[in-house]
């Protein structure tokens, strides 16, 4: 089983703010690592998924970096808005093709 | 983004009794869905993995005859809960790919209470 783990497990930050975690991971036989949004009540939403060192995905104010050597990967957020306060989960496929979650960050933006 | 839906989305039943939960992908073929289970404060855990037409692959720990997992079509795999006891209760959460290792598309999940 991979070790995937997230920090911090919860963030508040003031709307405005910008904000970032981090998920770490086994940097041996990766293959994949997904970031999630996931929202009370709804279904986790798929950010981005990234395959190579140095991968850097944005989608609008979120954007995500990805180091395979070190076993790390930073999300970011710029701005913060309280429509940014959800769930946010990192999963990572190993070679095998297992899909193994962190615990997640817990992001609260106040207004 | 493709729809999964999955249902219930809260069931509360009594000890022993069996329960089952849906999960159907609306605009997609999935040939691979995968079930999980959160317990408070703790990690997505993948439970089971399915593929259309074949036995589900069962992760370590997890009890086959226990849960039992059917994905008779690709628009739809159901977790059926035997005997449910209190410790089953858990948030159990549905995904879906069409192939490959792409994106995955989750339910809304399902909070079982077993009083």
């Amino acid at each position: 089983i991979l070790n995937v783990e997230q920090s911090p497990q919860s963030l508040h930050v003031q709307e405005g703010d910008s904000t970032n975690f981090t998920c770490s991971f086994p940097s041996s036989n990766f293959y994949a690592l997904h970031w999630y949004r996931w929202e009370t009540a709804k279904s986790p939403e798929a950010l981005f998924v990234m395959t190579l060192n140095g991968d850097e995905k944005k989608k609008g104010r979120i954007s995500a970096t990805l180091n395979t050597k070190e076993g790390y990967s930073y999300l970011y957020i710029k701005g913060s808005q309280p429509e940014d306060s959800a769930t946010y989960l990192c999963a990572v496929n190993n070679a095998g093709n297992m899909l193994t979650f962190g615990g997640g960050t817990r992001l609260m933006v106040k207004p | 983004g493709a729809v999964v839906s999955q249902h219930p989305s809260w069931v509360i039943c009594k000890s022993g009794t069996s329960v089952k939960i849906e999960c159907r992908s609306l605009d997609f073929q999935a040939t691979t869905m995968f079930w999980y289970r959160q317990f408070p404060k703790q990690s997505l855990m993948l439970m089971a993995t399915s593929n259309e037409g074949s036995k589900a692959t069962y992760e370590q720990g997890v009890e086959k005859d226990k849960f039992l997992i059917n994905h008779a079509s690709l628009t739809l795999s159901t977790l059926t809960v035997t005997s449910a006891h209190p410790e089953d209760s858990s948030f159990y959460i549905c995904s879906a790919r069409d192939g490959g290792v792409g994106e995955l598309f989750f339910g809304e999940g399902s909070r079982l209470t077993v009083l």
